[in-house]
C-alpha cells in the first residue's frame, strides 16, 4: 500500500544546530508539503513543492529549507535550531485525485529545541 | 479576519447525541473544502470532502453554503470514538495549499 513515512519520530537537538526531518512518499504524488502545529495556531505551512526542482516558501518559512531532488522525498532543514521551533511537524503529500486536493499526511515527527 | 475560523471547543456530549460543528471561511472564491480528524497527537486524516449538494457518510453529514461562506458537519448517534479534533479545511483558488482551521475538539462521554 502507497504510504507517507516521516523520520525520526522524535528529534531532541540543542540551539544553534542544524536539522534534518526526512519525509518519503510512495503515493508518487507531485505535491509535498511540510507544516508545524503548535497549540493554538493549528497548522501552519512552512514549505511546499509541486515536483521535482520546484520549492516554494509558506506562512512560517523563516529558518527553514527544503529541497526536492526526487518525487518521493521532501527533506526539512532547520539550518540553526532555535527554541521557537519546538514543535510537531508533519509532512504531507497530494495528487489530483476524483478531482480535489486531498492531502495525506505523515506520522509527524515530535522535535524540541533545548 | 482569519482564512478559516472555528470554534475551538470543547464540545462535551453523551453518546448518542447528535452535535454539529460549523466553520466559516474569508476567500469567497475558494474551490473545495473537507473535514479532517485528528486523534491526540497523530496525524490529521481526511473525513471527508464537502461538496455544494452536501453529501453525507454515514452518521456524518457536511454542508456548504456558499452564500454565507460557511461549512458544517453534523455528527449523529456519536460513539466515544468520534473523540477527536475536527479541522476545518478549505482550498483557496488558483493552488494546490489548503489552509486549516485550528480545530474543534469533540468529547463523547458514556
Amino acid at each position: 500500500d502507497a504510504e507517507i513515512t516521516q523520520s525520526p519520530r522524535h528529534k531532541i537537538t540543542e540551539t544553534g544546530r542544524q536539522v534534518t526531518l526526512a519525509c518519503h512518499q510512495t503515493w508518487n504524488h507531485n505535491n509535498m508539503f511540510w507544516y508545524r502545529q503548535d497549540l493554538g495556531h493549528g497548522l501552519r505551512l512552512i514549505h511546499y513543492s509541486y515536483g521535482v526542482q520546484d520549492t516554494n516558501k509558506g506562512e512560517v518559512s523563516d529558518g527553514y529549507s527544503v529541497s526536492r531532488s526526487n518525487t518521493e522525498d521532501l527533506p526539512l532543514t532547520l539550518e540553526s535550531a532555535a527554541s521557537s521551533q519546538t514543535s510537531v511537524y508533519f509532512c504531507a503529500s497530494s495528487g489530483r485525485e476524483r478531482g480535489t486536493d486531498t492531502q495525506y499526511f505523515g506520522p509527524g515527527t515530535r522535535l524540541t529545541v533545548l | 479576519r482569519k482564512e478559516v475560523e472555528q470554534d475551538p471547543g470543547p464540545f462535551n456530549v453523551p453518546e448518542g447525541a447528535t452535535v454539529a460543528f460549523n466553520c466559516t471561511y474569508s476567500n469567497s472564491a475558494s474551490q473545495s473544502f473537507f473535514w479532517y480528524r485528528q486523534d491526540c497527537r497523530k496525524e490529521p486524516k481526511l473525513l471527508m470532502s464537502v461538496y455544494s449538494s452536501g453529501n453525507e457518510d454515514g452518521r456524518f453529514t457536511a454542508q456548504l453554503n456558499r452564500a454565507s461562506q460557511y461549512i458544517s458537519l453534523l455528527i449523529r448517534d456519536s460513539k466515544l470514538s468520534d473523540s477527536a479534533t475536527y479541522l476545518c479545511v478549505v482550498n483557496p483558488p488558483n493552488t494546490d495549499k489548503l489552509i486549516f482551521g485550528t480545530g474543534t475538539r469533540l468529547q463523547v462521554f458514556p
